[in-house]
């Protein structure tokens, strides 16, 4: 079974500087999609990057941009210029593409001004 | 286009009664996955429904079971009720099954639900 782990519970980044959110994870599978959702204090959660596997390039968003390593099976969120909003749960999710998204327990971000 | 709906937003229970959670996704969506979240054991994945098949379930006990109806509206019943099932309870739609990361799931805000 897939299994993805986040190993940093709880993070904090001052306002503007950047921080990183790691995630591991295992899998057999050669093809598959991560993700990162971001879970802010009001609850819904909301797509914040993906990556297919296949891809060799490193997805970015806006001020959001991951690094894949698939041999190391790593997979980490960059988040630039960071601000008050997004301060948030975040997590890192896997699927091999027809099945379940598997979640990493989340990382605790705070982003203090 | 409005957003993944549940209601109610909030349930109050006591041990060994049942309750029922309703999900409707964003019109046009087919698929409806439905997840569980606690702070012990964080998200996990119960089942997921496209044209009222279930096509994946997750490992919960047979308390725990859903439903989805041709309008693609999702309800989740879990029976006889236990404390550990207090949770958020989230509900996720995408456009169609098996497209996994080519096709974004959009959660809904969740029903919290507290058993006593």
């Amino acid at each position: 079974a897939q299994t993805v782990t986040q190993s940093q519970p709880e993070m904090s980044v001052q306002e503007a500087e950047t921080v990183t959110l790691s995630c591991t994870y295992d899998t057999s599978e050669n093809n598959y999609y991560l993700f990162w959702y971001k879970q802010p204090p009001s609850r819904q959660m909301i797509l914040v990057i993906r990556q297919e596997a296949y891809k060799q390039q490193n997805a970015t968003e806006n001020r959001f941009s991951v690094n894949f390593q698939k041999a190391a099976k790593s997979f980490s969120l960059k988040i630039s210029d960071s601000q008050l909003g997004d301060t948030a749960m975040y997590f890192c999710a896997f699927t091999r593409g027809n099945t379940p998204l598997v979640f990493g327990k989340g990382t605790r971000l705070s982003v203090i001004a | 286009k409005a957003g993944v709906t549940q209601t109610p937003r909030y349930l109050i229970k006591t041990r060994g009664q049942q309750v029922t959670l309703s999900c409707s996704p964003i019109s046009g969506h087919r698929s409806v996955s439905w997840y569980q979240q606690t702070p012990g054991q964080g998200l996990q994945f119960l089942f997921e429904y496209f044209s009222e098949t279930q096509r994946n379930k997750g490992n919960f006990p047979g308390r725990f079971s859903g439903r989805q109806f041709s309008n693609s509206r999702s309800e989740m019943n879990v029976s006889t009720l236990e404390l550990g099932d207090s949770a958020l309870y989230l509900c996720a739609s995408s456009l169609v099954f098996g497209l996994g990361g080519l096709d974004e799931q959009y959660f809904g805000p969740g029903t919290r639900l507290t058993v006593t």
